[in-house]
């Protein structure tokens, strides 16, 4: 299936702990993002990636850091956890980074983080 | 700046019935508007997109919704609802520069048989 694809689906961990959260697309787009998924279920981007390349960072705790080992890969690694970072993060991709009309979003099914 | 807002959190219509989600956006330029649904548990998927042309434009699942410019409103609607349509749905508008998309809060929409 074509799709993206994202693990794990649930994370629960203790504060003070570093995660990943993996994501990866076998769609062939461009441009990959990660967004948070608050509890009022407000959606708002984190970081995305045209080929490898950080294109967009917005205003997020240098704790997070996010790698792409290639276009198709884009991980999200967390520092030191805190129980604020509990959300829903969504993986997402794009054919490419200038045309929003024929490169809409395509979404992985989230992975539910639960800092205790 | 952009910014969408979806003045509706929560829906509740009984099934059959016909249904419109409101959604109001603000953009300097001409807008790329989407509409997204999100079931449980899963991430979300687009139903329709709109950048130019006919203002009424129809998505998957029986949705369409309407561009009004004099309004900034990008409304979506179906005839007749169905259980399964129970979801999140979010609208969205997309911008040229770096590909971004702002979302709406989401409306949850609740059908009851």
């Amino acid at each position: 299936d074509t799709a993206v694809s994202q693990t794990p689906k649930y994370l629960v961990t203790q504060m003070g702990n570093d995660k990943s959260i993996k994501c990866e697309q076998n769609l062939g787009h461009d441009t990959m993002y990660w967004y948070k998924q608050d509890s009022k279920k407000f959606l708002k981007i984190m970081f995305s990636y045209n080929n490898k390349e950080l294109i967009i960072n917005e205003t997020v705790p240098n704790r997070f850091s996010p790698k792409s080992p290639d276009k198709a890969h884009l991980n999200l690694h967390i520092n030191s956890l805190e129980l604020g970072d509990s959300a829903v993060y969504f993986c997402a991709s794009s054919q490419d980074q200038q045309d929003p009309y024929n490169s809409p979003l395509h979404f992985g099914n989230g992975t539910r983080l639960t800092v205790t | 700046a952009q910014s969408v807002t979806q003045p509706d959190i929560h829906i509740t219509v009984s099934e059959g019935a016909s249904l419109e989600l409101r959604c109001n956006y603000s953009y300097g330029a001409t807008p790329y508007l989407f509409w997204y649904v999100q079931s449980p548990g899963q991430g979300l998927q687009l139903l329709l997109k709109y950048f130019s042309g006919d203002t009424l434009v129809q998505g998957i699942k029986g949705f369409e919704a309407e561009f009004k410019r004099s309004q900034s409103s990008f409304n979506l609607r179906k005839p007749s609802v169905h259980w399964s349509d129970a979801a999140e749905y979010f609208c969205a508008v997309g911008v040229l520069a770096g590909n971004q998309f702002y979302f709406g809060t989401g409306t949850s929409l609740t059908v009851i048989p």
